[in-house]
């Protein structure tokens, strides 16, 4: 499938750690990359690669490849992490651009 | 950092044109990778397609021939044209920046504001 498979939503307790998944058979050959989305804002990279942070973005988050699967790690969510997040990455075959469905993450 | 502009009408008629145009600031356009996401109300993020900036397309096939996308660098901005619209084409359109290593590594770094387009007679 060239599908990337989030869960809906998500919480943590303020200060815990979350992780958000991503499944997708594409993940074996092309890494992930994770966005945030907050309401009526266009969405933010966060994490891409196997773990790579652009500037600016605050070492709490983290991310991991498994196989066919991403994951975003949040360690110690504050209540400015409560947002929707976004995997991508390409498709094998067709090389277009896909999109998971999105998280929604609330903090608790 | 590059910064992306969208522009355009926020209005369009069933079965006409959509047309926007995203404007490219602080940096060049040469070598890299333009793209077009669309997100309806309440919903996630839909990929459109991506042009390079020496030529060659991308377009998600479930639009079934319906979009096209052009790129001038002379004037650092690239366009969107969707056609046949219908209501369900109303969505906030953003323009983004994709990056692709050639290997495993890809990723979308500077995203525009994004702009609402309407479908309705």
């Amino acid at each position: 499938s060239s599908e990337l498979t989030q869960d809906a939503a998500v919480s943590v307790a303020l200060g815990q750690t979350v992780t958000i998944t991503c499944h997708g058979d594409g993940l074996r050959a092309f890494y992930a990359s994770w966005y945030q989305q907050k309401p009526g804002h266009a969405p933010v990279l966060v994490i891409y690669g196997q773990d790579k942070r652009p500037s600016g973005i605050p070492d709490r988050f983290s991310g991991s490849t498994s196989t066919d699967t991403a994951s975003l790690t949040i360690t110690g969510a504050q209540a400015e992490d409560e947002a929707d997040y976004y995997c991508h990455s390409r498709d094998i075959r067709s090389t277009r651009l896909v999109f998971g469905g999105g998280t929604r993450l609330t903090v608790l | 950092q590059v910064q992306l502009q969208e522009s355009g009408p926020g209005l369009v008629r069933p079965s006409e044109t959509l047309s926007l145009t995203c404007k490219v600031s602080g940096g060049a356009m040469n070598d890299q990778y333009w793209s077009w996401i669309r997100q309806s109300p309440g919903k996630g993020l839909e990929y459109l397609g991506y042009m390079y900036s020496r030529g060659g397309t991308n377009y998600n096939p479930s639009l079934s021939g319906r979009v096209s996308i052009s790129i001038d660098t002379s004037k650092n901005q690239f366009s969107l044209r969707l056609t046949s619209v219908t209501v369900a084409d109303t969505a906030v359109y953003y323009c983004a920046r994709y990056w692709y290593d050639g290997s495993g590594l890809n990723w979308i770094d500077s995203w525009g504001q994004g702009t609402l387009v309407t479908v309705s007679s």
